[in-house]
């Protein structure tokens, strides 16, 4: 496609209920970021793809936080019994080649967990 | 680990001004550092990358300087319109080779 998109772009999820966000990437892009940005704030790296293989999961909060990239393309970000702080918007980026590499941007998706 | 900061409080500049942004990084001297533009409700968009060997880069009204010795990037947009108007974000390269942001800077020009 002509540039990275993400579904749902507003999502709204009861305290417990789990969630899942999608990450179309610029096609034939190999690496795939997810990061959570806070009002106000900067992104916040979550994970790193490279074609399937999740190379770095440093930044997920919790063990509620899972992603995956199956066949080196399309992304899941599942969150499991969401909690209210996180609430943020979630943004996926994918490159060119690895992280030190232009990063293109989705338009994100903004969580809100009552 | 490296922190960024940015100027937290946003910026007023008067159309056709010069606007210059400020990030400070506190660590190490990455190998580079990028510039983004963030609108709101979208995601950042790429605007500059500069190395550390390189002291200033240029594109259309954007210039970046990189100064290793103050850990400090300057992004200055000149003749400044009311579209440059948006949160500009400097990030740079963390120990785990995955980028770091700052908050932004808020840039208001005014007509």
């Amino acid at each position: 496609g002509a540039g990275v998109s993400q579904s749902p772009r507003y999502k709204v999820a009861k305290r417990g209920q789990d969630v899942a966000l999608r990450c179309d990437p610029i096609s034939g892009h190999v690496s795939l970021f997810w990061y959570q940005q806070a009002l106000g704030q900067g992104p916040e790296f979550l994970t790193y793809f490279q074609n399937e293989a999740q190379l770095d999961k440093s930044g997920l909060p919790s063990d509620r936080f899972f992603a995956e990239r199956p066949e080196g393309s399309v992304s899941t970000l599942k969150i499991q019994r969401t909690q209210q702080e996180d609430s943020a918007v979630y943004l996926c980026a994918s490159s060119h080649e690895g992280p030190s590499t232009t990063q293109y941007f989705g338009p994100g998706t903004r969580l809100l967990v009552l | 680990s490296q922190k960024i900061e940015q100027n937290s409080e946003a910026l007023n500049i008067q159309e056709g001004k010069t606007a210059t942004l400020t990030c400070n990084y506190t660590n190490y001297s990455p190998a580079y550092l990028q510039w983004y533009r963030q609108d709101p409700g979208r995601g950042p968009v790429f605007l500059l990358l500069i190395r550390e060997n390189e002291k200033e880069k240029r594109k259309e009204r954007l210039k970046v300087t990189f100064d290793t010795t103050l850990k400090q990037s300057l992004f200055h947009i000149t003749a400044s319109q009311p579209a440059d108007s948006a949160t500009y974000l400097c990030a740079l390269e963390d120990s785990n080779y995955q980028l770091i942001w700052g908050a932004g800077t808020k840039l208001i020009i005014k007509p």
